[in-house]
């Protein structure tokens, strides 16, 4: 079964604070693993990805935490600001083109 | 503006009517992907050329849905008979094939509803 479920739903922060958004999946040959941020009105655009030979990929204040074994992994927003507002979805990847499985996405909304 | 152009932006229609959708890629980009999606939901992959040649299309796909890519470059899909169902955010990307795992590029998005 291809799927990846993606929690929670919505998620609302303290500018400052940590987001912390969790996905897992069952397929264990999907071997990539990226996330999209998308605005109102605008299509997903790639975030942050990582593959499962490493535990941790951070970028800026953005970080994917990854558990090979428990077929789960994360996105950290660090240093919450209200420009990071907007839908996240992870997404799984396998096979030699980008055919990707979304979560459902994680609407997220950083009060001032 | 070297994007992902989709156009139209919105389209509303009757149910039964026939909609085509068009997809601008970055223009040096040979892979070129459908997605739909749903209120509340991730995209749904579609459909999937490289090039010209349509290599993967979801179940999802009914017959009723139909792309394109002739020589390589722009896009369409065509619904034929819209139902209600079909009301959705059509969306476009495009990657360049490389090694590993290439970036996709998404468009903004057409926005169908059926009445």
């Amino acid at each position: 079964q291809q799927q990846v479920k993606q929690s929670p739903q919505s998620l609302i922060v303290q500018k400052g604070g940590i987001s912390i958004i969790n996905c897992a999946y069952e397929n264990t040959a999907f071997d990539y693993f990226p996330w999209y941020q998308q605005f109102p009105g605008k299509g997903p655009a790639l975030l942050i990805a990582i593959r499962p030979d490493v535990s941790e990929k951070k970028e800026g204040r953005f970080t994917i935490s990854f558990n090979k074994s428990a077929k789960q992994f994360s996105l950290h927003i660090m240093d919450s600001q209200p420009g990071d507002s907007a839908t996240y979805f992870c997404a799984a990847l396998s096979g030699g083109y980008n055919k990707l499985i979304f979560g459902a996405g994680t609407r997220l909304a950083v009060h001032p | 503006d070297t994007g992902v152009s989709q156009d139209p932006r919105h389209k509303i229609t009757k149910r039964g009517q026939n909609v085509t959708f068009r997809c601008d890629p970055i223009s040096e980009h040979n892979r070129l992907y459908w997605y739909r999606q749903t209120l509340g939901q991730g995209p749904e992959f579609l459909t999937y050329f490289q090039n010209e040649a349509q290599l993967e299309k979801s179940r999802l796909l009914s017959d009723r849905f139909s792309a394109e890519r002739p020589k390589g470059s722009f896009s369409t899909l065509e619904i034929q008979r819209t139902e209600q169902g079909d009301s959705a955010m059509y969306l476009c990307a495009s990657s360049l094939e490389g090694t590993g795992r290439e970036k996709l590029f998404f468009g903004s998005g057409t926005q169908l509803s059926v009445l």
